[in-house]
């Protein structure tokens, strides 16, 4: 059974703080996908980034980073100089490598929150 | 392009009434999904499909049906409501390779 933990249920933080977000998976499929997906407070889910278990790669796009270590079992993601319109919800994600990702285990989500 | 289209958007429901969720897409994706996202639980696949006529349980499918007549559409019918139900279910769909791609979501209520 696929399992993906976000230990970190709310974290707040000043604007342009950097913030990491974790996400721990469990999987006993050697190949596999992660994911990151973004729910702003309107609720609808963006997607961020897919990443596949054999590209440990570190991704770069703007302000985000997602670093993917697949000895722990981790696809941290960090914010860096936060921004309030990075207040949402982010969700990490896992799914077989079958299919690309139409079966997703997602974790709890984090509840990120920029203030000024 | 509309993308994932969901409707209703919101809806109240008494206990033991069926309903219909619907969920279209207008990108010629092979796969979909519904989830369902309940406070603190993240989302939770309720059923997904491979393609028109093949449908399959995810990890929540109890209380649930689904069928798949055609690429498009993807509707999730609840024969029996139930207050255990209430939640924000969310479509997804993708093509073959692809992530997925999700509507702006339902939210249920049952009464």
């Amino acid at each position: 059974a696929q399992k993906v933990t976000q230990a970190q249920t709310e974290i707040s933080v000043v604007e342009k703080e950097d913030v990491t977000l974790d996400c721990v998976y469990e999987t006993r499929d050697t190949t596999y996908y992660l994911f990151w997906y973004k729910q702003p407070p309107s609720g609808e889910l963006v997607f961020l980034i897919r990443r596949n278990s054999f590209d440990e790669q570190n991704e770069i796009s703007g302000r985000y980073s997602w670093n993917f270590q697949k000895s722990t079992s981790s696809f941290n993601f960090t914010i860096t100089a936060s921004q309030v319109v990075d207040s949402a919800v982010y969700f990490c994600a896992l799914s077989e490598f079958t299919g690309g990702g139409n079966k997703l285990t997602f974790g709890t989500g984090t509840q990120l929150k920029v203030e000024l | 392009n509309a993308g994932v289209t969901q409707t209703p958007k919101f809806q109240v429901l008494k206990t033991g009434q069926s309903m219909t969720l619907q969920c279209a897409q207008d990108m010629n994706h092979e796969y979909m999904s519904w989830y369902r996202q309940d406070p603190g639980m993240g989302l939770r696949l309720i059923h997904y499909s491979v393609g028109a006529g093949i449908t399959d349980q995810g990890e929540v499918p109890n209380g649930y049906n689904v069928s798949r007549s055609t690429t498009e559409d993807f509707p999730l019918r609840l024969l029996s409501a139930a207050p255990s139900q209430t939640s924000v279910y969310f479509c997804a769909s993708s093509g073959v390779g692809q992530p997925q791609h999700f509507g702006d979501g339902t939210r249920l209520s049952i009464l």
